[in-house]
């Protein structure tokens, strides 16, 4: 059964702190792994990773994969109160038009003034 | 980025009766698109996949008959919930998977069943 394990699951820290999130996953047919944001309402899509060890960049955000050791980390610098929320991260896999995301549980952030 | 919408974002409705909630990919075609059903402080829980022109695929204690799906083209997928009742109420989120296989989610429905 594909499996996607997000740590820690809950993360205090303070403005201007930088925080890695973390998320493991064991997907059969991996394709590609994506992290969203989510705040009070539906997740908001952040990254899409396919390829491994080429990191993405947002602003503030950032994002790289490792499909050898089967993980992917969420870099937060300058962190600000607005980033406080729930980040999910979440495995997909190819096959035909059997597509399914796997979520993790998420890691709910508190950024505090 | 993408954009999805849903109608309505909230919407309360009497026990017994049906309500049909739209997904809707604005700016992109949308090979497949899923529902999805989130409880408070819980994750989202998949209720089916759809493809366009064919039958939605249902997760494991979903039932069919209760949430039709309808896809009917490449931006536009319904959710009905039938004869709903106190215990179906949630918040629905559909979200659109495009060709590059990035999958975006609409706003949400809140729906409340008296």
């Amino acid at each position: 059964e594909d499996k996607v394990v997000q740590s820690p699951l809950s993360l205090v820290v303070h403005e201007g702190d930088t925080v890695t999130l973390n998320c493991s996953y064991e997907v059969t047919n991996f394709r590609s792994l994506l992290w969203y944001k989510q705040e009070k309402k539906a997740p908001t899509f952040l990254f899409m990773l396919t390829s491994s060890g080429i990191e993405k960049k947002s602003g503030r955000l950032s994002s790289i994969l490792d499909k050898k050791e089967l993980f992917s980390i969420l870099n937060i610098t300058a962190t600000q109160t607005g980033d406080s929320a729930v980040y999910l991260c979440a495995g997909d896999k190819s096959g035909g038009s059997n597509y399914k995301l796997t979520f993790g549980k998420g890691t709910l952030l508190t950024v505090n003034p | 980025g993408a954009v999805v919408s849903q109608h309505p974002s909230r919407v309360i409705c009497k026990s017994g009766t049906s309500v049909k909630i739209e997904c809707r990919s604005l700016d992109f075609q949308a090979t497949t698109m899923f529902w999805y059903r989130q409880f408070p402080k819980q994750s989202l829980m998949l209720m089916a996949t759809s493809n366009e022109g064919s039958k939605a695929t249902y997760e494991q204690g979903v039932e069919k008959d209760k949430f039709l799906i309808n896809h009917a083209s490449l931006t536009l997928s319904t959710l009905t919930v039938t004869s709903a009742h106190p215990e179906d109420s949630s918040f629905y989120i559909c979200s659109a998977r495009g060709i590059g296989g990035e999958q975006y989610f609409g706003p949400g429905t809140r729906l409340t069943v008296t």
